[in-house]
């Protein structure tokens, strides 16, 4: 089964520290979406790529976070410096960018602890 | 005000029983919606899309209302393994840009 990888699965580490999630797409899938979840916000679209071209990142604090697609088989999600707020559950999804078919792949998440 | 907006719930119901689930949304450019569930600690994955004559899927039925911009869910003779959350989406632009809603909560007991 073609699935979204992402690791690492579960991250603690300290404030002040950086921190990076990677994500492998589904071949062949040219959207890549990152997400992050909590349980007062739900899911937050941070950043979507296509093509590899980041389309949108409105939804990311920039002085922290940064997204890139150093390839079409990675996508990383980079925060420096992390913070406790940061804590939250961060998926990656990607979808075959056929417009509005609605269905994204969700990798199973990196579970983020900042202490 | 969020772009889409649930009731968290929860929603406790017996095994059979039908329940509905509601959901607004406020940018009325949205093209297209969905319903995603979510398992405990599992990623979202797609329930159905919602079209707007309205579409069923076995128990589920799904209705969109364009005017009131309003999407529901309604599940039919609801079974324990309907429990979970369930997420309103909303497609506003292309290259599937979602935009979800928090999520209804679902807990059905014996």
């Amino acid at each position: 089964d073609a699935r979204v990888t992402q690791t690492p699965r579960d991250k603690v580490t300290e404030m002040g520290q950086e921190v990076t999630m990677r994500c492998q797409p589904i071949l062949g899938h040219n959207t890549v979406f990152w997400y992050r979840q909590t349980m007062m916000q739900g899911l937050e679209l941070l950043a979507y790529f296509r093509n590899r071209a980041p389309l949108d990142d409105s939804g990311m604090p920039k002085d922290r976070f940064s997204a890139e697609m150093p390839d079409a088989t990675l996508a990383t999600l980079k925060i420096q410096p992390s913070e406790p707020r940061d804590s939250a559950v961060y998926f990656c999804a990607s979808g075959p960018g056929t417009a509005n078919t609605g269905e994204l792949f969700f990798g199973e998440g990196s579970r983020l602890t900042v202490l | 005000r969020k772009e889409v907006e649930q009731d968290p719930g929860p929603f406790n119901v017996p095994e059979g029983a039908t329940v509905a689930f509601n959901c607004t949304y406020s940018n009325s450019a949205s093209q297209s919606f969905f319903w995603y569930r979510q398992d405990c600690r599992k990623e979202p994955k797609l329930l159905m899309s919602v079209y707007s004559s309205g579409n069923e899927d076995g128990r589920f039925t799904a209705q969109l209302n364009r005017a009131s911009q309003y999407i529901s869910l309604l599940i039919r003779d609801s079974k324990l393994s309907d429990s979970a959350t369930y997420l309103c989406v909303v497609s506003t632009g292309g290259y599937n840009k979602l935009i979800f809603g928090a999520g209804t909560r679902l807990a059905v007991h014996p």
